[in-house]
């Protein structure tokens, strides 16, 4: 069965960074473009960050409210895949989902909170 | 980016009714290689989402087929042919044709 588990989330202060990761299995790893999306508290989906595979140079794109804080990776031998966060804002809690397969499939999330 | 807008916000329904949620998007999500890369989401209370339909009306497999998604171009309907307990939660649309992917605001499915 697809799992995607994520981990590393927690309370952190502005201006601060912390680096989230999905561990996938279950499914092709290295053929599937894996996502980031968010959700604050009480509020709708927000797209994150895309990466793309190998054949298609590992392209990765973000949302201009995370463009130049955010950077999405992956490493397919570990069927991986992270989000380095820097110069957190407030604004940025919220739970992360990783999610892949056309947002078929989707973790539990990890909830991110940015609080002084 | 494409806005999608769902109409409407919230939806009251009782059991075995049946009930239509709207998407329409800001350009035409018909993408250069033929597909419409328009999906539905279920979000149940406390969980993540689930994905329902995909490419506008294909059942993603598992999902009871009282779920059933039409539209072409700038205009999708979501139908529930049949509501039952288990269909509460907020629904939502999102596109895939266009970077950046992008979500409707939702559409809150609760009982009368």
């Amino acid at each position: 069965a697809v799992q995607l588990v994520e981990s590393g989330g927690g309370l952190v202060q502005p201006k601060e960074s912390l680096k989230i990761s999905c561990a996938a299995s279950g499914f092709t790893f290295s053929n599937a473009a894996m996502y980031w999306v968010r959700q604050a508290p009480g509020k709708g989906l927000e797209w994150v960050a895309r990466i793309r595979t190998k054949p298609n140079n590992y392209a990765t794109y973000y949302a201009d409210s995370v463009k130049g804080r955010f950077t999405i990776s992956r490493d397919d031998s570990k069927s991986m895949v992270y989000l380095q966060m820097d110069n957190l804002k407030t604004e940025d809690t919220a739970m992360y989902y990783c999610t892949a397969g056309g947002f078929a499939y989707w973790g539990q999330g990890t909830l991110v909170t940015v609080s002084s | 980016d494409v806005v999608l807008t769902q109409t409407p916000p919230t939806l009251s329904a009782t059991i075995g009714q049946s009930v239509s949620i709207s998407c329409r998007s800001s350009q035409s999500l018909l993408h250069s290689n033929g597909n419409t890369y328009l999906n539905w989401l279920l979000q149940r209370p406390g969980q993540p989402p689930q994905l329902l339909i995909y490419l506008v009306s294909r059942l993603e497999s598992g999902v009871p087929n009282r779920f059933s998604g039409s539209g072409s171009g700038t205009d999708f309907t979501l139908k529930i042919s049949g509501v039952e307990a288990e269909d509460l939660g907020v629904y939502y649309c999102v596109q895939s044709t266009h970077a950046p992917d992008t979500f409707g605001a939702g559409t809150k499915l609760e009982l009368k």
